[in-house]
């Protein structure tokens, strides 16, 4: 596509419930960043997927997060029992390469409402 | 510290120039990044620089990179209503290939 895509765009659920949020990177972007923007704060590092290695998921705040991609294309994040603290925008981004310098292109996000 | 620091607002009249301070917090960060945000959209990389430079200029935008006080500072020239929105630092650590530690962003209005 022509840019990084999410869905939903808003995301309202209760205590407890659910949820997963998707993304669709840019065609041909081997690396796919998470990020979490909780209200009036920077961006914080979820999970990142390079081609075929292993995900680096050390920013995952719980077990709770777990996030999945298929190969080059499509990733989910998923939060289970969803808790209040876990309301925020959650972006991802993709690049052409993996490492150093490279430019991330970002989707608008998705915004976590727990009520 | 541990945290990218940013101010939290700026307003400038349109026209004027904005500089954006931040202050990133390891000396031997390789690339130093601003993303712009507007509202309801994803940040967009305005542009960035590599630690051995101390200064980029693309139109409109000038870089200054003081690595001894870690300091990165981004000017707007003739700064327009459209450059309203939310800018952020953010740093690439030695420690990691891909990582981008961001600031909490400096909301910039622009006031005709």
């Amino acid at each position: 596509g022509a840019g990084v895509s999410q869905s939903p765009s808003n995301k309202v659920t209760e205590k407890g419930k659910d949820v997963e949020l998707r993304c669709d990177p840019i065609s041909g972007h081997t690396a796919l960043y998470w990020y979490r923007q909780r209200l009036g704060q920077g961006l914080e590092f979820l999970i990142y997927f390079q081609g075929n290695s292993a995900p680096d998921k050390s920013g995952l705040p719980s077990d709770r997060f777990s996030a999945e991609r298929t190969g080059e294309s499509v990733s989910t994040l998923t939060i289970q029992r969803t808790q209040q603290e876990d309301s925020a925008v959650y972006l991802c981004a993709s690049s052409s390469k993996g490492g150093s310098g490279e430019k991330l292109f970002f989707g608008s996000g998705t915004q976590l409402s727990v009520l | 510290g541990e945290d990218v620091e940013q101010s939290l607002f700026l307003s400038v009249r349109e026209g004027d120039s904005s500089v954006i301070n931040c202050t990133y917090t390891d000396s031997s960060s390789t690339y130093l990044y601003w993303y712009k945000q507007e509202p309801g959209a994803g940040l967009q990389l305005l542009t960035y620089i590599f630690s051995n430079m101390d200064m980029k200029q693309d139109q409109r935008l000038t870089v200054l990179l003081n690595k001894k006080d870690k300091h990165l500072s981004l000017r707007i020239a003739d700064t327009q209503t459209g450059d309203s929105a939310i800018y952020f630092c953010a740093e690439r650590r030695p420690d990691s290939s891909y990582k981008l530690i961001f600031g909490s962003g400096t909301r910039l209005l622009v006031r005709p």
